[in-house]
């Protein structure tokens, strides 16, 4: 069964300073690996996703990621936070099959300090 | 495109009521729908999986009759509460797969709707 970790229930950074929150999945075929942001009271926004092709990917909002086979890693990563990143971030895996739900992490929260 | 809406973003109703929840996507087909809890502070809980035309399979520990998903066309399905109560206060998100090649490997989420039982 597809599993999703998120090992950093919490993580705080200073603004202006550089972001990695950290993913590992598990999955048995090739997963396709996706990064949503969650404001308090909000929706899922999609940051970016991978399928295949370049294991670097780029989302909005100046995000990137960098899919990792061999340490089934999915990292989310920002140059330099901004305050309005604080949020909650969640990782997820799924797979090209019309009934299989995508599985979430547990998420990371992650705040902004100035 | 590809949006997904839901409807209404936040109700409040009475303990013993029942509330109905809509969920449609706007723009394309989506053959598959899945509903989603999300307590405070936490992820996304995986509640059924709904397709069009048939009955929802819904996770364990999920009470089939208290949340009834109904998925009567491509772009609707609907999840009602029945005899809420106040530990059904929770947020519900619902997402829609699409059924074309370009659309298929993705799911597409609603805002969520905010469920206050009192």
């Amino acid at each position: 069964a597809q599993s999703v970790t998120q090992p950093d229930i919490h993580i705080t950074v200073s603004e202006g300073a550089s972001l990695e929150l950290r993913c590992n999945y598990s999955y048995g075929a090739t997963p396709y690996l996706f990064w949503y942001v969650q404001s308090p009271g909000q929706g899922l926004q999609l940051l970016l996703k991978y399928f295949s092709g370049d294991t670097l990917v780029q989302g909005i909002k100046g995000f990137e990621a960098e899919f990792k086979r061999s340490q089934s890693s999915f990292n989310l990563r920002k140059p330099s936070v901004h305050w309005s990143d604080a949020a909650e971030y969640f990782c997820a895996v799924g797979a090209y099959s019309g009934n299989t739900p995508l599985v979430f992490g547990k998420g990371t929260r992650l705040s902004v300090i100035a | 495109g590809a949006v997904v809406s839901q409807h209404p973003s936040w109700v409040i109703c009475k303990s013993g009521t029942s509330v109905k929840i809509e969920c449609r996507s706007l723009d394309f087909q989506a053959t598959t729908m899945f509903w989603y809890r999300q307590f405070p502070k936490q992820s996304l809980m995986l509640m059924a999986t709904s397709n069009e035309g048939s009955k929802a399979t819904y996770e364990q520990g999920v009470e089939k009759d208290k949340f009834l998903i109904n998925h009567a066309s491509l772009t609707l399905s609907t999840l009602t509460v029945t005899s809420a109560h106040p530990e059904d206060s929770s947020f519900y998100i619902c997402s829609a797969r699409g059924n074309d090649e370009g659309n298929a490997y993705e799911q597409y989420f609603g805002p969520g709707t905010r469920l206050t039982v009192t």
